[in-house]
């Protein structure tokens, strides 16, 4: 099992482009979630999605951020028109059901210039 | 509304010491409790988890409700040992999102 992957790995952006990050889930999962790290603090919840649904997006800023789990291919977490305030690194972990342990992938370092 | 504390942003001990990352949270409920590390280079990963109540790598860590703590211990530590800690909350009700503390960075000193 090759584990939670996401990609890019790092992602450079100029202000006001559109900015898209995979996540493929362990297999067997079907419970995706995305979290976001700004430098010296933790992990902060952005959305939790199963396939074809969000399930809670309480930590989705309300403009510019979307996110989907297709019934077929990875999660995207997309960010329209980035700005500064977005270089952060992004990890997704996904879950076999909806309780218990989560796993995570090696993140995507966004940087906006 | 949940919180996960790690007072300690920084903790640095010598091989072979005993070793003590604190976890004090708050929430109304009743959670499940994680320890996750994050080795140089590597993702984040579980260590143990509270309802377990199993050791790995040596480390142990009970859920103190009185004290709403979840301190992690390791008896000796090892200088492979040297990782960010991260602690973490989930609801056992509802969401399935983690809340986590913001991380202790360990250094055990050879």
């Amino acid at each position: 099992n090759a584990g939670v992957m996401q990609n890019p790995r790092h992602l450079v952006r100029r202000r006001g482009q559109e900015a898209r990050l995979r996540c493929s889930p362990m297999k067997g999962h079907s419970h995706v979630y995305w979290y976001r790290q700004l430098p010296e603090e933790g992990l902060k919840f952005m959305v939790y999605l199963q396939k074809e649904n969000i399930i809670d997006e309480s930590g989705m800023p309300k403009e510019r951020f979307s996110a989907e789990f297709p019934k077929e291919g990875p999660s995207i977490l997309r960010i329209q028109q980035v700005v500064r305030g977005d270089s952060a690194a992004y990890f997704c972990a996904s879950s076999p059901g909806g309780a218990g342990a989560q796993y995570f992938g090696p993140g995507t370092r966004l940087l906006v210039l | 509304a949940q919180r996960v504390t790690q007072p300690e942003k920084l903790l640095s001990v010598f091989k072979g010491a005993p070793v003590e990352l604190k976890c004090n949270y708050s929430y109304s409920g009743s959670p499940e409790l994680f320890w996750y590390v994050q080795y140089s280079r590597q993702r984040l990963q579980l260590l143990l988890r509270h309802i377990s109540r199993e050791s790995i790598k040596g480390f142990t860590a009970d859920l103190n409700k009185g004290e709403t703590s979840f301190h992690l211990k390791k008896p000796f530590a090892q200088e492979e040992d040297s990782a960010m800690y991260y602690c973490a909350l989930s609801e056992r009700t509802g969401a399935n999102n983690l809340f986590f503390g913001t991380g202790t960075r360990l250094t055990v000193i050879p």
